[in-house]
């Protein structure tokens, strides 16, 4: 089955730069490529996502870049503000199947 | 975004009694929906998948007596908690496929605290 890596485990970065937090996945037949920002005590949500047709897309300061070849997607925060900081899931699946999620990173934003 | 209404956000229960927590997709169309457990710091736990008027297909090592699933329309599925106790003091997260769309959402969770 599928299984999704994630890295790092918590980051930390200055108010204004950009934050980049990595995923790998291990099965081929994977396809959709969510991320998922989750605040404390509440439920995740859907920031943005791609599928395995497009190598990159773009809403406003957030980006996800697919490398299909080697089997990893990034998520990119540029400009980053306060309001950023909260727990970020990535996540892969082989077409309509259940999500497999990886450990999650704690990004937290230093004004 | 699509919505999804998870209620209660937050429920104290004695041990021994039974919880029900409703997940409801308000804006689209759901066969398939699913229900999550999370520990502090850790990841989402898959638990089940409901499918829309047939059983639902529980992970490995989740008790399905235990964790009762019903998922009667394409709009509501329900996590029944029989018989808490302390240990099933959890978060627990619902979300719903958007069948046409093949997106994932999420609710906004509940927190279950058995004394």
């Amino acid at each position: 089955g599928e299984n999704v890596e994630q890295h790092p485990s918590t980051l930390s970065v200055q108010e204004g730069d950009s934050a980049v937090i990595k995923c790998t996945y291990s099965d081929s037949a994977s396809n959709y490529f969510p991320w998922y920002k989750q605040e404390l005590g509440k439920g995740p949500q859907l920031i943005i996502d791609i599928r395995s047709n497009v190598g990159e897309k773009k809403d406003q300061r957030i980006a996800v870049t697919l490398n299909k070849t080697a089997k990893h997607f990034s998520l990119h925060i540029t400009e980053t503000q306060p309001e950023d900081s909260a727990v970020y899931f990535c996540a892969a699946t082989p077409g309509a199947q259940k999500l497999v999620f990886g450990q999650g990173t704690r990004l937290t934003i230093n004004p | 975004g699509a919505v999804v209404s998870q209620h209660p956000s937050w429920v104290i229960c004695k041990s021994g009694t039974s919880v029900k927590i409703e997940c409801r997709s308000l804006d689209f169309q759901a066969t398939t929906m699913f229900w999550y457990r999370q520990f502090p710091k850790q990841s989402l736990m898959l638990m089940a998948t409901s499918n829309e008027g047939s059983k639902a297909t529980y992970e490995q090592g989740v008790e399905k007596d235990k964790f009762l699933i019903n998922h009667a329309s394409l709009t509501l599925s329900t996590l029944t908690v029989t018989s808490a106790h302390p240990e099933d003091s959890s978060f627990y997260i619902c979300s719903a496929r958007d069948s046409l769309r093949n997106i994932q959402y999420f609710g906004a969770g509940t927190r279950l605290s058995v004394l």
